[in-house]
């Protein structure tokens, strides 16, 4: 079985620009999480997706939004860019909304130039 | 507000030798305890997951155990090799906040042969 899958795997963008990030769930997988890892940090939690509807949001701005579609698979869309938008961003697929395993993709590098 | 604090931030053993990776939390209301390996510029692998109710979990070399009331969790790898070369990273899950995941910023481990 296909794990979590995330496209594209590298991006270079200009400030003010606005990107969109992709990701498939493992198959049968209903919660999409996104994260933003910035170099030597830990992740920082962005959205949480279930059925379709946002079940949480870390502290981001409005320049960032998500959704989910009916297959479940997310997109995460970044708006205005600026240079410390510059990151790793992970995409995080669970069985449910809770108290399951997160598994995670290989997530897309954006550069903000 | 969940803290997830690691320590040591890196650390440097021969290979070989037994050594222990320390996690603590500020909320002891969590619910899952996770950990991850990540490699330079990848996404994360999940090694294990410890749910409210255990104490620990095992998988091969690797033993990760949750103390709630001291609100602490240990990853021990045994008969370390130069392939255990990652940074390891916990995340706490409160039960309150589905299946959102708080990091710590990880232990960069390195084995040398």
């Amino acid at each position: 079985d296909a794990g979590v899958t995330q496209s594209p795997t590298h991006l270079i963008k200009t400030r003010g620009q606005h990107v969109t990030l992709r990701c498939s769930p493992i198959s049968g997988h209903k919660s999409v999480s996104w994260y933003q890892q910035v170099l030597g940090q830990g992740p920082q939690f962005i959205f949480q997706y279930y059925e379709k509807e946002e079940r949480g949001r870390g502290n981001f701005p409005d320049r960032f939004s998500a959704r989910q579609f009916p297959n479940y698979s997310s997109e995460l869309n970044v708006n205005a860019l600026l240079l410390g938008d510059s990151a790793l961003y992970l995409c995080a697929s669970s069985l449910a909304r809770s108290n399951t395993e997160a598994f995670f993709g290989q997530g897309t590098r954006l550069t903000v130039v | 507000k969940q803290e997830v604090t690691q320590i040591p931030a890196a650390l440097s053993v021969p290979e070989g030798e037994n050594l222990v990776l320390n996690c603590s939390f500020t909320d002891s209301a969590i619910y899952n305890l996770q950990w991850f390996r990540q490699d330079p510029g990848k996404g994360l692998t999940s090694l294990l997951l410890i749910q409210s109710s255990q104490r620990e979990q095992t998988s091969g070399r690797l033993n990760a155990s949750l103390d709630k009331s001291s609100g602490r969790s240990t990853l021990y790898i045994a008969a370390s090799q130069p392939g255990d070369s990652a940074t390891y990273l916990c995340a706490a899950i409160k039960e309150t906040s589905g299946s959102r995941l708080t990091f710590g910023e990880g232990t960069q481990l390195t084995v040398n042969p």
